[in-house]
């Protein structure tokens, strides 16, 4: 089955950077890659997604982008507010697949 | 989303107990999922079902069982619970039409 990887595990910016999280996978089959974001106490929840057939979306401050030859993908959030601090999720799988494997998770943390 | 729910939110119970946790969901999605969250280890997948006769195993299905009674419930026991099996537990639902996937409130076990 998908294999997904995903790096830091931790990440603390100041207020106003940038932050990026970066995943792999290992299942070339794979051509949906979601973005959840879990804030503390709460369910994960769709923030972004991207499919195989385009390089990057961007929504607002956040942005994903994908290179399927390397099987890696990243989740890029601008201009850090701290309501931004949660715990971030990438995923792979296909969209009508039965299965949803995912990253082991990026603790983000934003210092005012 | 108020659209998956999850009893009970919070249980306590000994080892070598039968414990089953279930979810209920209106959304009329066919794919249902169960997922255990740990510290540092992400989301991992326990099970997932297309329809109602159609049970698959995740990654980590040993020491757990799951029935799919109808489309909107998925039920998931710990036969004999044991204490590293105390985790927050996630059900989670895709529409075929929808690649999203929509979490329950969680389920906080644990077993002593």
């Amino acid at each position: 089955g998908e294999n997904v990887e995903q790096h830091p595990s931790t990440l603390s910016v100041q207020e106003g950077d940038s932050a990026v999280i970066k995943c792999t996978y290992s299942d070339s089959a794979s051509n949906y890659f979601p973005w959840y974001k879990q804030e503390l106490g709460k369910r994960p929840q769709l923030i972004i997604d991207i499919r195989s057939n385009v390089g990057e979306k961007k929504d607002q401050r956040i942005a994903v982008t994908l290179n399927k030859t390397a099987k890696h993908f990243s989740l890029h959030i601008t201009e850090t507010q701290p309501e931004d601090s949660a715990v971030y999720f990438c995923a792979a799988s296909t969209p009508w697949g039965n299965d949803m494997r995912f990253g082991a998770g990026t603790r983000l943390t934003v210092k005012p | 989303d108020a659209d998956v729910t999850q009893t009970p939110r919070n249980r306590i119970t000994k080892t070598g107990k039968r414990i089953m946790l279930e979810c209920s969901q209106t959304k009329g999605h066919d794919r249902m999922y169960w997922y255990r969250q740990d510290p540092g280890l992400g989301l991992q997948l326990i099970y997932y079902s297309f329809d109602v006769k159609d049970i698959n195993k995740g990654e980590i299905s040993d020491g757990y069982s799951v029935s799919r009674q109808a489309q909107a419930k998925f039920s998931l026991s710990l036969e004999s619970a044991i204490p590293n099996q105390t985790a927050l537990y996630f059900c989670a639902t895709r529409g075929a039409g929808s690649a999203e996937a929509f979490f329950g409130q969680g389920t906080r076990l644990t077993v002593v």
